[in-house]
């Protein structure tokens, strides 16, 4: 696509339940990373893939959250026993490549989770 | 880990005026500074980027500074219009690339007619 894709945009789910949050990076990207946006606030880190692999998931707060990128494409975040706190938009972004000189990061639009 | 500061948090000017917004970092390993612009309900956008081994780089009427041993880089932007109102965020990462940034807290800036 022409873009990152996220889906859902909006997600409203209750506290305890299970959700999975979908990312289409850009064709071709072969770098994937996930931010959280609280509001007000900047993007904090949560996961970035190169390829199929986690390269680095020092972001994810706990083990509540893993995320899979099982082609080295689509990405998923999954989070179980959803609490309140994890309210918040979660941005998937894209880039060429995740070394240096292929920088430039394309983020979606995001998923707003509200968990009541 | 990194800690990246960003001030001033709102900034109001007139149409034509310049906009300077700051961001001091505390990680004298990082090495790439990106500036994101996101408008209300939108995705970030890089408008700019910088890395350490050059001081200052400019597009258009967008340039960024920076100063490694004071650790502090600046996004200045000039002759300033309505449609550059929006959240502005600096971010800075260790890894020269766009894997594990920290960002501030953002800017929002408001341009008067």
């Amino acid at each position: 696509g022409a873009g990152v894709s996220q889906t859902p945009s909006n997600k409203v789910t209750e506290k305890g339940k299970y959700v999975e949050l979908r990312c289409d990076p850009i064709s071709g990207h072969t770098a994937l990373y996930w931010y959280r946006q609280s509001l007000g606030q900047g993007p904090e880190f949560l996961i970035y893939f190169q390829g199929t692999g986690a390269a680095d998931d020092s972001g994810l707060p706990n083990d509540r959250f893993f995320a899979v990128r099982p082609e080295g494409s689509v990405s998923t975040l999954k989070i179980q026993r959803t609490e309140r706190g994890d309210s918040a938009v979660y941005l998937c972004a894209s880039s060429l490549t995740g070394v240096r000189g292929q920088t430039e990061a394309f983020f979606g639009q995001g998923t707003r989770l509200t968990v009541v | 880990g990194e800690n990246v500061e960003q001030h001033p948090s709102t900034l109001s000017v007139q149409e034509g005026d310049s906009a300077v917004i700051k961001c001091t970092y505390s990680d004298s390993a990082s090495n790439y500074f990106p500036w994101y612009k996101q408008e209300l309900g939108k995705r970030p956008q890089l408008i700019i980027d910088i890395r350490s081994n050059v001081g200052e780089k400019k597009d258009q009427r967008i340039a960024v500074t920076l100063n490694k041993t004071a650790k502090h880089f600046s996004l200045h932007i000039t002759e300033t219009q309505p449609e550059d109102s929006a959240v502005y965020f600096c971010a800075a990462s260790f890894s020269g690339s766009a894997r594990q940034l920290t960002f501030g807290s953002g800017t929002q800036l408001t341009v008067l007619p």
